[in-house]
């Protein structure tokens, strides 16, 4: 069976702080997928990254980056100067190969950015 | 741009009711999903399906049916709606396979309230 731990419930931090939204996964399969989604006020999840298991490259997309190591099973995911419009829920997700592509949860971070 | 549109909002019932839940994505995806948000559980699956007329149970089916007739438009249907049905309804969709294909795109979700 697969499941996502996100630990941290909440966070609050002040502008321009930095901030990592941690992930533990765990999973059976050897071929996997792990994702970030932002879920904005509005209520819609946006796609944010998508990582194999057999990549585990670190990702740098402007104050986004996301850390792999597969050897502690963790997603980290950091905000760099953070921002007002960072305030959200962040989840962490996690699939396996197979028909379907069922996505299997973390109970998402609220991360609230104060100016 | 992937766009998955979901048919109410904002949508308050009475226990008993009969309720429908309509989501329609316009990229020509295989897969469709139906989740549930609550606080502190994340998203939980109730139905996927991986073509026209298919569908599967996910992980809290139970109250629940769907209905897929055309290959854009999914539907959850609640028979008989119940207070603790009262959620937050999020529809998705994605193309069939793993990595990049199978990433997952969300509709605005649809809160509902049973009264």
């Amino acid at each position: 069976a697969q499941k996502v731990t996100q630990a941290q419930t909440e966070i609050s931090v002040v502008e321009k702080e930095d901030v990592t939204l941690d992930c533990v996964y765990e999973t059976r399969d050897t071929t996997y997928y792990l994702f970030w989604y932002k879920q904005p006020p509005s209520g819609e999840l946006v796609f944010l990254i998508r990582r194999n298991s057999f990549d585990e490259q670190n990702e740098i997309s402007g104050r986004y980056s996301w850390n792999f190591q597969k050897s502690t099973s963790s997603f980290n995911f950091t905000i760099t100067a953070s921002q007002v419009v960072d305030s959200a829920v962040y989840f962490c997700a996690l699939s396996v190969l197979e028909y379907g592509n069922k996505l299997v949860f973390g109970a998402g971070t609220i991360l609230r950015v104060k100016s | 741009d992937v766009k998955v549109t979901q048919s109410s909002r904002y949508l308050v019932k009475r226990t008993g009711e009969k309720v429908f839940l309509e989501c329609v994505q316009d990229m020509d995806h295989e897969n469709m999903f139906w989740y549930r948000q609550d606080p502190g559980l994340g998203l939980r699956l109730i139905y996927f399906s991986y073509d026209v007329k298919m569908k599967e149970k996910g992980d809290i089916p139970e109250g629940y049916s769907v209905s897929r007739e055309k290959k854009e438009r999914f539907s959850l249907i609640l028979e008989s709606a119940s207070t603790n049905q009262t959620s937050m309804y999020l529809c998705a969709s994605s193309r069939r396979g793993g990595g990049r294909l199978g990433t997952q795109y969300f509709g605005p979700g649809t809160r509902l309230t049973v009264l």
